[in-house]
């Protein structure tokens, strides 16, 4: 495998449901990150790791919960979401924090029922 | 604070038309611009970056040069194929550890 990885690719739940996006960097980057991306919106900056430590938390509603166990894998935590919380859900990697290049997984397409 | 404009879409051009998509920022200091595109289904990929005034980012064809007196970063192809057809957004990052994208511009190209 090679570059950024995200699974699963498409994910339907229900407001009471409890689910994790997974996503995996092959990259040897030191920064990780999730992005929302809503239609006719710009991307979303959620959260960003930087070795491990997360650096950034743009006031994300606290159902959101990420986790990162290593620089190469994040996880988003999802619990009691909202319809409007349904969109794409981007994980990118880089090898500086913010101001590097980043590199985007394919993307989680969310939809919450 | 700092951010990016871009060109409302959806853009629509005839194969091997000239594409120009707009795109200009508001930041402090001197901050690094970039393109990327995003093909269907898929996620956000680096088209071409410049890190400081002057500099001219290139590949596939597309160029975008940075000009700070206007404070610009036009993205340009002189001949587009269809599969050229994608979301094409801008962003640019600046000292102080932020990152800013557009909302994205939409175009198809039909042969």
């Amino acid at each position: 495998e090679t570059g950024v990885t995200q699974t699963p690719r498409h994910l339907v739940m229900g407001m009471t449901n409890k689910k994790s996006l997974k996503c995996e960097q092959h990259l040897g980057h030191n920064a990780m990150y999730w992005y929302k991306q809503s239609a006719k919106k710009p991307l979303e900056l959620m959260f960003v790791y930087n070795f491990k430590e997360q650096t950034e938390n743009n006031s994300v509603p606290s159902r959101f919960s990420p986790e990162c166990p290593n620089s190469s894998h994040l996880f988003l935590h999802l619990h009691t979401l909202q319809p409007e919380d349904s969109a794409l859900y981007l994980c990118a990697s880089s090898q500086e924090a913010l101001t590097d290049t980043q590199y985007f997984g394919p993307g989680t397409r969310l939809t919450v029922l | 604070g700092d951010s990016v404009t871009q060109m409302e879409g959806p853009v629509t051009l005839s194969e091997e038309a000239f594409l120009t998509i707009n795109c200009t920022y508001t930041a402090t200091g001197y901050p690094s611009l970039f393109w990327y595109v995003q093909y269907p289904g898929e996620g956000l990929q680096l088209l071409l970056k410049a890190t400081k005034a002057d500099d001219k980012g290139s590949n596939k064809g597309f160029e975008a040069t940075y000009r700070k007196e206007t404070t610009s970063f036009h993205l340009e192809k002189g001949s587009v194929q269809v599969s050229d057809s994608a979301v094409y957004f801008c962003a640019l990052s600046n000292t102080g550890n932020q990152f800013y994208f557009g909302t994205g511009t939409s175009l198809t190209v039909i042969p």
